[in-house]
C-alpha cells in the first residue's frame, strides 16, 4: 500500500542552526501539507502546497520555515534558524484531493537544544 | 474560528467494553468531520469520516454520527480490543475560506486484556 515516509526520523539540532525535514508523498498524489505536535499539543497547520506554490498557512509558518517540493517527488520544510519552541513532531501529509482525507508519514521529531 | 474539542483522556476499557470518545465542533458553514488514529510510533490514519449532517462514518467496528443540532461526532465502538489501544483525534475540513484540517488534543484510549 502506498504511504508517505520521512526522515529523518528524530534530529537533534542546536538553537539557531537550519534543520531541513523531508517527506516523499504518496506519488501521484496533488496537495501536500505540513503539521507539527508539540508534546501534549494539539496537531497544529503549518502550510499547505499545491501546484508548486504555498496555497495556505498558518500564522505559525512565519519567515523562518519554507517549503520546497524540488524534483517532483520529495516534498521539503526547511527551518531556517531554530528556536527551543520549534521542538516538535512534524507530520507530512498528502492527499488526492481538497477533502481532508490526507494520508499522514510517522513523523519527524525535532529536538532543538 | 473553526474548533473541535474532545473529552480528556486516557480513557481505560477492559477488552470487550463498549466506547465512547465525545467531539463537539464549533464552525461556520458546513464542514466535513473525521476521526483520525495514531497507533504506537505511527503517523495518523483516516479511521472514519462523515460529509453531511446524520451522515454515519464507519470502519473497523467504529461508528460515528454527524449531529448538526449538536455540533457533535462522537465515536462509538460495541467492543473494545487490546488492538484499539491508540490515540484518536477528531477533525474537521471546512469545505469553505481556509482549508486545514482542525484536530482536536487527541484521546488516549487504553485497553486491557
Amino acid at each position: 500500500e502506498p504511504e508517505v515516509t520521512q526522515t529523518p526520523s528524530h534530529q537533534v539540532t542546536q538553537m539557531g542552526q537550519e534543520v531541513i525535514l523531508r517527506c516523499v508523498p504518496i506519488s501521484n498524489h496533488l496537495y501536500f501539507y505540513w503539521y507539527r505536535q508539540i508534546l501534549g499539543q494539539k496537531v497544529e497547520f503549518l502550510v499547505s502546497f499545491y501546484n508548486n506554490e504555498i496555497s495556505e498557512k498558518s500564522e505559525i509558518f512565519d519567515d523562518q520555515f519554507s517549503v520546497e517540493r524540488p524534483d517532483g517527488s520529495n516534498f521539503t520544510l526547511k527551518i531556517r534558524s531554530t528556536k527551543l519552541e520549534d521542538s516538535a513532531m512534524y507530520f507530512c501529509a498528502s492527499s488526492g484531493t481538497n477533502t481532508g482525507e490526507l494520508f499522514f508519514g510517522e513523523g519527524s521529531r525535532l529536538t532543538v537544544l | 474560528g473553526d474548533s473541535v474539542t474532545q473529552m480528556e483522556g486516557p480513557v481505560t476499557l477492559s477488552e470487550e467494553a463498549f466506547l465512547t470518545i465525545n467531539c463537539t465542533y464549533t464552525a461556520t458553514g458546513y464542514p466535513s468531520l473525521f476521526w483520525y488514529v495514531q497507533y504506537p510510533g505511527e503517523g495518523l490514519q483516516l479511521l472514519l469520516k462523515a460529509t453531511k449532517a446524520d451522515d454515519k462514518g464507519s470502519n473497523k467496528g467504529f461508528e460515528a454520527t454527524y449531529r448538526k443540532e449538536t455540533t457533535s461526532f462522537h465515536l462509538e465502538k460495541g467492543s473494545v480490543q487490546v488492538s484499539d489501544s491508540a490515540v484518536y483525534f477528531c477533525a474537521l475540513w471546512p469545505n469553505t475560506g481556509f482549508q486545514k484540517l482542525v484536530f482536536g488534543t487527541g484521546t488516549r484510549l487504553l485497553v486491557s486484556p
